[in-house]
């Protein structure tokens, strides 16, 4: 959903579980959908890219799925873990620049 | 290999104040970015250089921000006659031609009072 203010949506995930973080889009021209995951006090770090003329594609416990029908993408994170926790930041991309959403926080429950 | 590096880590500025942002990107990393990060929100895109090409300034807010990078390396970005608006995490990034896999720096806290 949208964040309002200084707040940041926020999805609560038991250890262990799947972790699924969705995405609204507007831009139906952007060639490439990226996620970015940013730790409290560091930059963000790349996660995984999407080309807009695939609809999944999976990395190493994360895979990310784009419906350009509904304009919506996700990342599911397998297994999650600890070290997950974090803002995550779907980005698309624009006239070569990269626009960044509003981002979700990644709360991992013991 | 080293990271994008950002200096200072942190600035504390009176208002009115002039301020410089310093950004080393990775060696050989043709395209560098400027965001800024409000307190809990998104990244701003501000700048985008690639190559010898001009900047791409349109996410610059005003006139008081500008930005350069010098011999395709290092950039500057500089705020003039700061705001308390103006405070903010400044990051900057950089990432090969053609990619979108950007290297983010630690960013540089800035705080005007």
């Amino acid at each position: 959903g949208e964040s309002v203010g200084l707040h940041l949506p926020t999805l609560s995930v038991q250890e262990g579980d799947n972790s699924i973080i969705n995405c609204a889009y507007s831009n139906s021209a952007s060639d490439y959908f990226i996620w970015y995951k940013q730790e409290s006090g560091k930059g963000p770090q790349f996660i995984i890219d999407i080309r807009s003329n695939m609809d999944k594609r999976q990395g190493q416990r994360v895979t990310v799925l784009l419906n350009k029908t509904v304009k919506h993408l996700s990342l599911q994170i397998a297994a999650t873990q600890p070290g997950d926790s974090a803002v995550y930041f779907c980005a698309e991309t624009r006239d070569d620049k990269i626009i960044f959403g509003k981002g979700t926080r990644l709360h991992i429950l013991p | 290999g080293a990271g994008v590096s950002q200096s200072p880590s942190n600035k504390v500025t009176e208002k009115g104040k002039d301020v410089e942002l310093r950004c080393d990107p990775i060696s050989g990393h043709t395209a560098l970015y400027w965001y800024r990060q409000s307190l809990g929100q998104g990244l701003e895109f501000l700048i985008y250089f690639q190559g010898n090409s001009a900047p791409d300034k349109s996410g610059l807010p005003s006139d008081r921000f500008s930005a350069e990078r010098t011999g395709g390396s290092v950039s500057t970005l500089t705020i003039q006659r700061t705001q308390q608006e103006d405070s903010a995490v400044y990051l900057c990034a950089s990432s090969l031609v053609r990619t979108y896999e950007q290297y983010f720096g630690p960013g540089t806290r800035l705080t005007v009072t």
